[in-house]
């Protein structure tokens, strides 16, 4: 049963460390989305990428956030510093783009990060 | 502007209660698609269905059962006798065709279903 698998499941840090966040999308897919879920926001679009390349990264506070693709089998998201604010569940999502079928996203169990 | 509201906070069912979540949305696009996905205690979020803006027939899947109305832009969703293990969050969301450039899921707030046993 392919799955989309993100690490780690769950982290603590404090104010100012740097967190990275990995994301293995589903073999074959060619679009990787992250997501962040809070309670006051809800669910979020950070970043998108469709194949490799990054499509979309105007939910992500570029000061702080980065997200990668170094290949097609690893996502990553960096958060340098960190600030509590940032604490919430990150999810990664894969899909595959076959037009003129709209993709359906898969996501993760999410990278619940608490940061302190 | 793209928008999906789940008016509905929380519901508490007995368990084999019929239930029904609520879903609205707004779009300017003639094209887009609706979808519904499940978060249980876990955490995970697990898709259910995706509809697409021509299709209105309402669609079965076991005890799931989805009503889609444009004339009311609502993408409602009924568990039929529902179990404990429904308990979750359900999420509505709305992709537009933009070209393909973007599939981004816009998210309603979820609403949390309940079921006693």
């Amino acid at each position: 049963d392919a799955r989309v698998t993100q690490t780690p499941r769950h982290k603590v840090t404090e104010m100012g460390q740097e967190v990275t966040m990995r994301c293995q999308p589903i073999l074959g897919h060619n679009t990787v989305f992250w997501y962040r879920q809070t309670m006051m926001q809800g669910l979020e679009l950070l970043a998108y990428f469709r194949n490799r390349a990054p499509l979309d990264d105007s939910g992500m506070p570029k000061d702080r956030f980065s997200a990668e693709m170094p290949d097609a089998t690893l996502a990553t998201l960096k958060i340098q510093p960190s600030e509590p604010r940032d604490s919430a569940v990150y999810f990664c999502a894969s899909g595959l783009v076959v037009r003129p079928t709209k993709n359906i996203q898969y996501f993760g169990a999410g990278t619940r990060l608490s940061v302190l | 502007a793209q928008k999906v509201t789940q008016a509905q906070t929380e519901i508490s069912v007995v368990e084999k209660e019929d239930v029904t979540l609520d879903c609205v949305y707004e779009t300017r696009d003639t094209t887009y698609y609706l979808f519904w996905y499940k978060q249980p205690p876990s955490g995970e979020l697990v898709f259910l269905i995706r509809r697409n803006s021509f299709d209105e027939q309402n669609e079965i899947s076991g005890r799931y059962s989805w009503n889609f109305q444009k004339s009311t832009s609502s993408f409602n969703f009924t568990i039929t006798a529902s179990q404990v293990v429904d308990s979750a969050v359900y999420f509505c969301a709305l992709s537009e065709e933009d070209g393909g450039a973007t599939n981004k899921l816009i998210f309603g707030t979820g609403t949390l279903l309940a079921v006693q046993p």
